[in-house]
């Protein structure tokens, strides 16, 4: 069975740009949940989407917005690039939204900004 | 505030030897704890998770404790090989009284096996 599946693997913008990750979760997930690792860090919460609708945000400015669609894939859009929004966006799904849900990432989405 | 706090930052072992990472979290509502491995420029990759309900859970060479009233949780790694040369990290879903699956990571923990 495939895993969570990212596009692109890998983004150069410059200042000001937007960009659109995308996600495909594991087949019969319904939850997706996005991450930005900053390098040398642990993944940060941005978002969680289950059953298209937001359950979740992190402490991220409204730059980042995402959706998620009848297939149960998402998008994260990112407006107004930043130098600091270089990151590895990762993108986990679940089977469910509780808490209590294991997740899995896919292999994520290196983001660097000029 | 919501925190995992995770030790060592760097941990080095010879191959065979043991090895202990240790977490500490904050909300005393959390009730799943899982762990990651994260070799370099890859996913992280859940390894083993625990649930607030058992106190140990073992999978081959890789075992976590909790402590419930401490708090803290731990992953075991015995007769480490090379392979298991990466960072770690363990999380917790805090805060947001349980709406999101939100999960808080640890600063992670570099684990070299040496040869």
């Amino acid at each position: 069975d495939a895993g969570v599946t990212q596009s692109p693997t890998h983004l150069i913008k410059t200042r000001g740009q937007h960009v659109t990750l995308r996600c495909s979760p594991i087949s019969g997930h319904k939850s997706v949940s996005w991450y930005q690792q900053v390098l040398g860090q642990g993944p940060q919460f941005i978002f969680q989407y289950y059953e298209k609708e937001e359950r979740g945000r992190g402490n991220f400015p409204d730059r980042f917005s995402a959706r998620q669609f009848p297939n149960y894939s998402s998008e994260l859009n990112v407006n107004a690039l930043l130098l600091g929004d270089s990151a590895l966006y990762l993108c986990a799904s679940s089977f469910a939204a509780g808490r209590n849900q294991p997740q899995h990432f896919g292999d994520g989405t290196r983001l660097s900004i000029l | 505030g919501e925190n995992v706090e995770q030790h060592p930052s760097t941990l080095s072992v010879q191959e065979g030897d043991s090895a202990v990472i240790k977490c500490t979290y904050s909300d005393s509502a959390s009730n799943y704890f899982p762990w990651y491995k994260q070799e370099l420029g890859k996913r992280p990759q859940l390894i083993i998770d625990i649930r607030s309900n058992v106190g140990e859970k073992k999978d081959q060479r890789i075992a976590v404790t909790l402590n419930k009233t401490a708090k803290h949780f731990s992953l075991h790694i015995t007769e480490t090989q090379p392979e298991d040369s990466a960072v770690y990290f363990c999380a917790a879903p805090l805060g947001d009284g349980g709406a999101t699956n939100k999960l808080i990571f640890g600063t992670g923990t570099l684990l070299a096996v040496q040869p």
